[in-house]
């Protein structure tokens, strides 16, 4: 079936570098993609999205690119502080309400 | 605002006790999700209100899994004859436009 993936379950990353998570995915149809932060013990929380019509947005010190030719997804995290470890999750809404969350991507920040 | 809120955050049950958890969603937000997320997976997909209305439930495990929600606001997920496998973090999401979803804290569910 179809399904929204991580290229690596662990990122380890120096404070005040850029971090870079990727995703990968296979439902061409897929027209929304959202990036998730979920700090443990709670529920996740919404970073930055994209639709596809679009190839690249930026936010406060992230930014999500979007390569459908290979359907690749990735986030880029600017200045990583400690606040960033956190497990993340890309997510895609292929029919227009149900998301499908790849395996999510263990980030932590190393002061 | 307020935001999703969600109880109790912690359940322990024993085998074939029935629970109930319980969602409260940000004010006027038509759409509520329910989610179930194992230890160290992503949240998987379980059930869609649009208002009152069950839209999507096709992703509830069993028919001890029931979800409602009656005057479109505040939701409850009920697990009956809960069993081993039904622990899991039970997440709850609202939206006012089905492409952002709202995340509460979840329901840590321990079944013994």
């Amino acid at each position: 079936g179809e399904s929204v993936g991580l290229h690596l379950p662990t990122l380890s990353v120096q404070e005040g570098d850029n971090s870079i998570i990727n995703c990968a995915y296979s439902n061409s149809a897929s027209d929304y993609f959202i990036w998730y932060k979920q700090e443990s013990g709670k529920g996740p929380q919404f970073i930055i999205d994209i639709r596809s019509n679009m190839d690249k947005r930026q936010g406060q010190r992230v930014t999500v690119l979007l390569n459908k030719t290979v359907k690749h997804l990735s986030l880029q995290i600017a200045a990583t502080q400690p606040g960033d470890s956190a497990v993340y999750f890309c997510a895609e809404n292929g029919n227009d309400y149900k998301l499908s969350f790849g395996a999510g991507t263990t980030v932590t920040v190393r002061a | 605002g307020a935001g999703v809120s969600q109880s109790p955050r912690y359940k322990v049950a024993k085998r074939g006790q029935d629970v109930a958890l319980r969602c409260d969603p940000i004010s006027g937000h038509v759409s509520l999700f329910w989610y179930q997320q194992a230890l160290g997976q992503g949240p998987e997909f379980l059930t869609y209100f649009q208002n009152e209305a069950q839209l999507d439930k096709s992703g509830l495990p069993s028919d001890r899994f029931f979800a409602e929600r009656p005057e479109g606001s505040v939701s409850t997920l009920k697990i009956q004859r809960t069993q081993q496998e039904d622990s899991a973090v039970y997440l709850c999401a609202s939206s006012s436009d089905n492409y952002e979803q709202y995340f509460g804290p979840g329901t840590r569910l321990t079944v013994t």
